[in-house]
């Protein structure tokens, strides 16, 4: 079972600016970095932030991850087409010594 | 290019033994924490297993401890995920990843089926 919460979905218009929730705990995200991860239909999962706030080099400026507490959030701003997909916040946790994921947030663009 | 190319999934019984091997390139394999996730059909993602680098630091998820087994070999640049007793639950798609997942492999698929 995922210990991390997100809304099943979100959606928007080509342009639009969405903004995704991750909530968890002390012993999750208030205590390590989050990541967010972006999942395409059949294929394999893509980091598209690390350390609550990091994108790597190759993904666009368009997607922004924050964190506040024990809770963190990923914005996707000028929302294309090729951004429908699913999209999943993990975090360490101290208590159970692993990863934990959220329950995943599918996007689409309307 | 980092890349990661996983295999050795298959059709099992339910009980028996399969073993996953994970080909790293593209980087200094022997720096890097390693990790196991899995995706059941239809689920969302779930963390299997860690090691480190040096292999002195291991730790796995309730659903696999006592039936599965992570190891490395530096020399080779690989990966591997021992899987014993496996179970239908145990059914899904497993990626290897570098640290937290930069990046992931392409993924294998392990089913567990009579």
């Amino acid at each position: 079972q995922s210990v991390l919460t997100q809304p099943p979905s979100a959606s928007g218009t080509p342009g639009q600016r969405v903004s995704i929730s991750c909530s968890g705990s002390s012993s999750n995200i208030g205590s390590n970095y989050v990541y967010w991860y972006q999942q395409l239909p059949g294929s394999a999962p893509k980091l598209l932030v690390y350390r609550n706030t990091q994108r790597p080099s190759e993904v666009p400026a368009r997607f922004s991850g924050s964190k506040s507490g024990t809770s963190a959030s990923l914005a996707i701003s000028g929302l294309r087409s090729e951004d429908e997909a699913d999209y999943y916040c993990a975090a360490w946790d101290d208590s159970l010594s692993g990863y934990v994921f959220g329950t995943g947030t599918k996007v689409t663009v309307l | 290019e980092v890349q990661l190319v996983e295999s050795g999934g298959a059709l099992v019984q339910p009980g028996g033994s399969l073993r996953l091997s994970c080909a790293a390139s593209g980087f200094t394999f022997n720096t890097y924490t390693m990790n196991w996730f899995r995706q059941a059909p239809g689920k969302g993602l779930e963390w299997v297993s860690l090691i480190s680098s040096s292999s002195s630091a291991i730790h796995y998820a309730d659903s696999v401890r006592g039936r599965f087994t992570v190891s490395r070999d530096n020399a080779k640049k690989s990966l591997y995920l021992q899987m014993n007793s496996l179970r239908a639950e145990d059914t899904a798609v497993y990626y290897c990843a570098r640290d937290y997942g930069d990046p992931w492999g392409q993924g294998t698929l392990v089913t567990v089926s009579s």
